[in-house]
Protein backbone atom coordinates (compact mmCIF):
# COMPACT_ATOMS: atom_id res chain seq x y z
CA UNK A 1 0.00 0.00 0.00
CA UNK A 2 1.04 3.26 -0.66
CA UNK A 3 2.36 4.88 2.29
CA UNK A 4 5.07 7.82 3.21
CA UNK A 5 8.07 8.02 6.07
CA UNK A 6 9.10 10.71 7.78
CA UNK A 7 12.63 10.29 9.14
CA UNK A 8 13.54 13.00 12.00
CA UNK A 9 10.83 13.23 14.02
CA UNK A 10 12.44 16.48 15.24
CA UNK A 11 14.49 19.20 13.80
CA UNK A 12 16.49 22.38 15.42
CA UNK A 13 17.20 25.13 12.98
CA UNK A 14 18.69 28.68 13.37
CA UNK A 15 16.41 31.68 12.49
CA UNK A 16 18.03 32.20 8.79
CA UNK A 17 19.73 28.72 7.76
CA UNK A 18 18.57 26.69 5.79
CA UNK A 19 15.82 23.53 5.90
CA UNK A 20 15.74 20.49 4.26
CA UNK A 21 12.69 18.01 5.70
CA UNK A 22 12.89 14.44 4.59
CA UNK A 23 9.83 12.46 3.10
CA UNK A 24 10.25 9.14 1.56
CA UNK A 25 7.20 6.97 -0.08
CA UNK A 26 6.30 3.77 -1.08
CA UNK A 27 4.71 3.50 -4.03
CA UNK A 28 4.16 1.20 -7.53
CA UNK A 29 3.91 3.90 -10.50
CA UNK A 30 3.91 8.04 -10.48
CA UNK A 31 2.34 8.85 -7.03
CA UNK A 32 0.81 12.02 -5.83
CA UNK A 33 2.75 13.81 -2.87
CA UNK A 34 1.69 16.39 -0.56
CA UNK A 35 3.24 18.90 1.99
CA UNK A 36 1.26 20.13 4.83
CA UNK A 37 2.15 22.24 8.44
CA UNK A 38 0.40 22.57 11.25
CA UNK A 39 0.67 25.22 13.33
CA UNK A 40 0.45 25.07 17.23
CA UNK A 41 -2.74 24.29 18.28
CA UNK A 42 -4.44 24.59 14.27
CA UNK A 43 -5.21 22.09 11.55
CA UNK A 44 -2.77 21.41 8.38
CA UNK A 45 -2.39 23.63 5.82
CA UNK A 46 -1.78 22.59 2.31
CA UNK A 47 2.22 23.88 1.37
CA UNK A 48 2.58 22.11 -1.72
CA UNK A 49 1.56 19.04 -3.97
CA UNK A 50 2.82 17.45 -6.82
CA UNK A 51 1.50 14.87 -9.13
CA UNK A 52 3.18 15.30 -12.56
CA UNK A 53 5.31 17.07 -14.91
CA UNK A 54 7.99 19.49 -12.95
CA UNK A 55 9.66 17.17 -10.27
CA UNK A 56 10.44 20.77 -8.43
CA UNK A 57 7.48 22.20 -6.81
CA UNK A 58 7.31 25.38 -5.34
CA UNK A 59 4.88 26.10 -2.52
CA UNK A 60 3.38 28.94 -0.55
CA UNK A 61 5.54 30.34 2.54
CA UNK A 62 8.88 30.18 0.41
CA UNK A 63 8.73 26.59 0.40
CA UNK A 64 9.75 24.04 -1.97
CA UNK A 65 10.22 20.32 -2.91
CA UNK A 66 11.92 18.26 -5.51
CA UNK A 67 10.56 14.41 -6.08
CA UNK A 68 13.07 12.49 -7.19
CA UNK A 69 12.00 9.29 -8.07
CA UNK A 70 15.25 7.52 -8.00
CA UNK A 71 15.89 7.93 -4.27
CA UNK A 72 11.60 7.81 -3.28
CA UNK A 73 12.02 10.61 -1.99
CA UNK A 74 9.94 14.22 -1.39
CA UNK A 75 12.21 16.64 0.64
CA UNK A 76 10.98 19.91 1.25
CA UNK A 77 12.89 22.48 1.27
CA UNK A 78 13.45 26.52 2.32
CA UNK A 79 16.49 28.80 1.50
CA UNK A 80 16.19 30.57 4.66
CA UNK A 81 14.02 29.84 7.42
CA UNK A 82 11.84 32.57 9.66
CA UNK A 83 10.79 32.02 12.79
CA UNK A 84 7.42 31.87 12.44
CA UNK A 85 8.38 28.92 10.48
CA UNK A 86 8.07 26.53 13.76
CA UNK A 87 5.17 23.83 13.39
CA UNK A 88 5.00 20.72 12.40
CA UNK A 89 5.19 19.27 9.23
CA UNK A 90 3.80 16.49 7.27
CA UNK A 91 3.91 14.12 4.06
CA UNK A 92 1.36 12.54 2.41
CA UNK A 93 -0.10 10.45 -0.06
CA UNK A 94 -3.45 9.74 -1.02
CA UNK A 95 -4.69 6.51 -0.55
CA UNK A 96 -8.26 5.59 -1.91
CA UNK A 97 -10.70 7.80 -0.88
CA UNK A 98 -8.29 8.91 1.88
CA UNK A 99 -4.94 10.69 2.74
CA UNK A 100 -1.76 8.83 4.46
CA UNK A 101 0.07 11.18 6.56
CA UNK A 102 3.63 10.41 7.70
CA UNK A 103 4.09 11.01 11.07
CA UNK A 104 5.40 14.23 11.20
CA UNK A 105 8.24 16.04 11.53
CA UNK A 106 8.45 18.96 14.13
CA UNK A 107 10.38 21.92 13.33
CA UNK A 108 11.82 24.43 15.83
CA UNK A 109 13.91 27.44 14.71
CA UNK A 110 16.14 28.97 17.31
CA UNK A 111 16.92 32.75 17.50
CA UNK B 1 -12.01 31.39 1.05
CA UNK B 2 -12.41 27.78 1.25
CA UNK B 3 -13.78 26.85 4.88
CA UNK B 4 -14.18 23.82 7.26
CA UNK B 5 -15.39 25.34 10.85
CA UNK B 6 -15.25 22.76 13.77
CA UNK B 7 -17.70 23.15 16.79
CA UNK B 8 -15.65 23.58 19.53
CA UNK B 9 -11.92 24.43 19.73
CA UNK B 10 -11.71 22.91 23.00
CA UNK B 11 -14.01 20.48 24.89
CA UNK B 12 -14.08 18.55 28.37
CA UNK B 13 -16.57 15.93 29.41
CA UNK B 14 -16.70 13.26 31.44
CA UNK B 15 -16.17 9.43 31.21
CA UNK B 16 -19.05 7.76 30.64
CA UNK B 17 -20.83 11.17 28.37
CA UNK B 18 -22.29 11.33 24.69
CA UNK B 19 -20.01 13.31 22.72
CA UNK B 20 -20.63 15.22 19.56
CA UNK B 21 -18.29 17.06 17.72
CA UNK B 22 -19.61 18.51 14.50
CA UNK B 23 -18.12 19.82 10.94
CA UNK B 24 -19.38 22.16 8.33
CA UNK B 25 -17.78 22.97 4.46
CA UNK B 26 -18.17 25.72 2.53
CA UNK B 27 -16.38 23.66 -0.30
CA UNK B 28 -19.75 21.16 -1.53
CA UNK B 29 -17.12 18.47 -1.04
CA UNK B 30 -18.42 14.84 -1.57
CA UNK B 31 -15.40 13.42 0.76
CA UNK B 32 -15.21 14.45 4.81
CA UNK B 33 -12.99 13.00 7.10
CA UNK B 34 -12.54 12.52 11.17
CA UNK B 35 -8.97 11.99 11.96
CA UNK B 36 -7.38 12.16 15.94
CA UNK B 37 -4.27 13.02 16.58
CA UNK B 38 -1.58 12.21 18.75
CA UNK B 39 2.07 12.71 19.71
CA UNK B 40 4.21 10.29 17.99
CA UNK B 41 1.15 8.95 15.76
CA UNK B 42 0.63 11.07 13.81
CA UNK B 43 -2.94 11.23 11.96
CA UNK B 44 -4.99 8.08 12.52
CA UNK B 45 -8.04 8.23 10.27
CA UNK B 46 -11.31 7.36 12.51
CA UNK B 47 -14.15 7.53 9.92
CA UNK B 48 -14.67 8.82 6.20
CA UNK B 49 -18.02 9.75 4.38
CA UNK B 50 -18.02 9.67 0.50
CA UNK B 51 -21.83 11.19 0.25
CA UNK B 52 -25.10 11.82 2.24
CA UNK B 53 -25.48 8.73 4.70
CA UNK B 54 -22.94 7.12 3.58
CA UNK B 55 -19.45 5.96 5.55
CA UNK B 56 -16.68 3.82 5.86
CA UNK B 57 -14.66 2.88 8.75
CA UNK B 58 -10.75 4.13 8.96
CA UNK B 59 -8.37 2.64 10.84
CA UNK B 60 -9.63 3.48 14.56
CA UNK B 61 -12.96 3.08 14.55
CA UNK B 62 -13.67 1.48 17.67
CA UNK B 63 -15.53 3.42 20.34
CA UNK B 64 -16.71 6.25 17.33
CA UNK B 65 -19.69 6.33 15.11
CA UNK B 66 -20.38 9.31 12.77
CA UNK B 67 -23.67 10.99 10.57
CA UNK B 68 -23.75 12.71 7.39
CA UNK B 69 -27.69 13.62 7.07
CA UNK B 70 -26.17 16.48 4.74
CA UNK B 71 -23.63 16.91 2.04
CA UNK B 72 -21.91 19.91 4.61
CA UNK B 73 -21.93 18.69 7.76
CA UNK B 74 -20.14 15.69 9.11
CA UNK B 75 -20.52 14.34 12.90
CA UNK B 76 -18.24 12.65 15.31
CA UNK B 77 -19.95 10.68 18.23
CA UNK B 78 -18.21 8.91 21.06
CA UNK B 79 -21.43 7.24 22.37
CA UNK B 80 -19.78 7.09 26.02
CA UNK B 81 -16.51 8.62 26.54
CA UNK B 82 -13.39 6.98 28.12
CA UNK B 83 -9.92 9.30 29.21
CA UNK B 84 -8.25 6.92 26.53
CA UNK B 85 -10.18 9.26 23.95
CA UNK B 86 -8.58 12.42 24.91
CA UNK B 87 -7.03 13.98 21.89
CA UNK B 88 -6.69 16.45 19.44
CA UNK B 89 -10.11 15.66 16.43
CA UNK B 90 -9.16 17.19 13.31
CA UNK B 91 -12.24 17.24 10.55
CA UNK B 92 -11.09 17.41 6.53
CA UNK B 93 -12.54 17.70 3.36
CA UNK B 94 -11.72 17.03 -0.65
CA UNK B 95 -13.34 16.41 -3.73
CA UNK B 96 -13.27 13.35 -5.76
CA UNK B 97 -10.03 13.44 -7.60
CA UNK B 98 -7.13 11.76 -6.39
CA UNK B 99 -4.96 14.87 -6.71
CA UNK B 100 -7.96 17.50 -4.60
CA UNK B 101 -6.02 19.07 -1.36
CA UNK B 102 -7.89 17.99 1.57
CA UNK B 103 -9.32 20.81 3.84
CA UNK B 104 -8.55 20.67 7.49
CA UNK B 105 -10.66 22.34 10.23
CA UNK B 106 -8.78 24.11 13.34
CA UNK B 107 -9.39 21.02 14.97
CA UNK B 108 -10.76 20.06 18.58
CA UNK B 109 -8.86 18.98 21.51
CA UNK B 110 -11.34 16.75 23.64
CA UNK B 111 -10.38 16.04 27.23
CA UNK B 112 -12.46 13.22 28.89
CA UNK B 113 -11.64 13.53 33.05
Amino acid sequence: AQSVTQPDIHITVSEGASLELRCNYSYGATPYLFWYVQSPGQGLQLLLKYFSGDTLVQGIKGFEAEFKRSQSSFNLRKPSVHWSDAAEYFCAVPFNNDMRFGAGTRLTVKP
Amino acid sequence: DVKVTQSSRYLVKRTGEKVFLECVQDMDHENMFWYRQDPGLGLRLIYFSYDVKMKEKGDIPEGYSVSREKKERFSLILESASTNQTSMYLCASKGVMIADTQYFGPGTRLTVL
